[in-house]
């Protein structure tokens, strides 16, 4: 099942802070968050896995509640780079590498 | 070598060809992945091999043909495609073949394909 992001779309500023949240009705095994600009293809930010432990990029910053089933990722001190499409993946317990995709949050950063 | 590259960068076919995808990685990656995206979706998972078997296939319609020649080759045979097929194509790989530990997936930069 598709997990549900929030926000669809979010404005900032230079410099201003940004949070999307990434929620699933089904136990997870691990959590995904990647950006894509327009035309390229996704990129690795950070990978959440059930038990506590992450890895991904030192700017960004994620965190993973196991019980509610969702995870949110902090954008901070934003920059004009960090546009683009925010999607989060979901991995189902025993889910064998079998990524679900959520619809996208689109951040813009302007001047 | 640390990318996933594509190839073609663009396709154009009709909807009696027989064409093929190409997707190739030299990370020593374990899983490979075929993704479909349309514009303003997400990616769409559609097959993933783990140590060059097909462990997933998400009910993919029989006209997409995937193949893995070795650890580093994953190519997708397409026949006989509709126009609604046409989309992005993604190729993914990922260090494990099982999730037992970080397993992020690295992108290729896609097929853009029509289909006429």
């Amino acid at each position: 099942q598709q997990p549900v992001q929030s926000p669809q779309a979010v404005i900032l500023r230079e410099g201003e802070d940004a949070v999307i949240n990434c929620s699933s009705s089904k136990a997870l095994y691990s959590v995904h968050w990647y950006r894509q600009k327009h035309g390229e293809a996704p990129v690795f930010l950070m990978i959440l896995l059930k038990g506590g432990e992450q890895k991904g990029h030192e700017k960004i910053s994620a965190s993973f509640n196991e019980k509610k089933q969702q995870s949110s990722l902090y954008l901070t001190a934003s920059q004009l780079s960090y546009s683009g499409t925010y999607f989060c993946g979901t991995e189902d317990d025993g889910g064998y590498n079998k990524l679900i995709f959520g619809a996208g949050t689109r951040l813009a950063v302007h001047p | 070598d640390t990318e996933v590259t594509q190839t073609p960068k663009h396709l154009v076919m009709g909807m009696t060809n027989k064409k093929s995808l190409k997707c190739e990685q030299h990370m020593g990656h374990r899983a490979m992945y075929w993704y479909k995206q349309k514009a303003k979706k997400p990616p769409e998972l559609m097959f993933v091999y783990s140590y060059e078997k097909l462990s997933i296939n998400e009910s993919v319609p029989s006209r997409f043909s995937p193949e893995c020649p070795n650890s580093s080759l994953l190519n997708l045979h397409l026949h006989a495609l509709q126009p609604e097929d046409s989309a992005l194509y993604l190729c993914a790989s990922s260090p494990r073949g099982t999730s037992s530990s970080y397993n992020e997936q690295f992108f290729g930069p896609g097929t853009r394909l029509t289909v006429l």
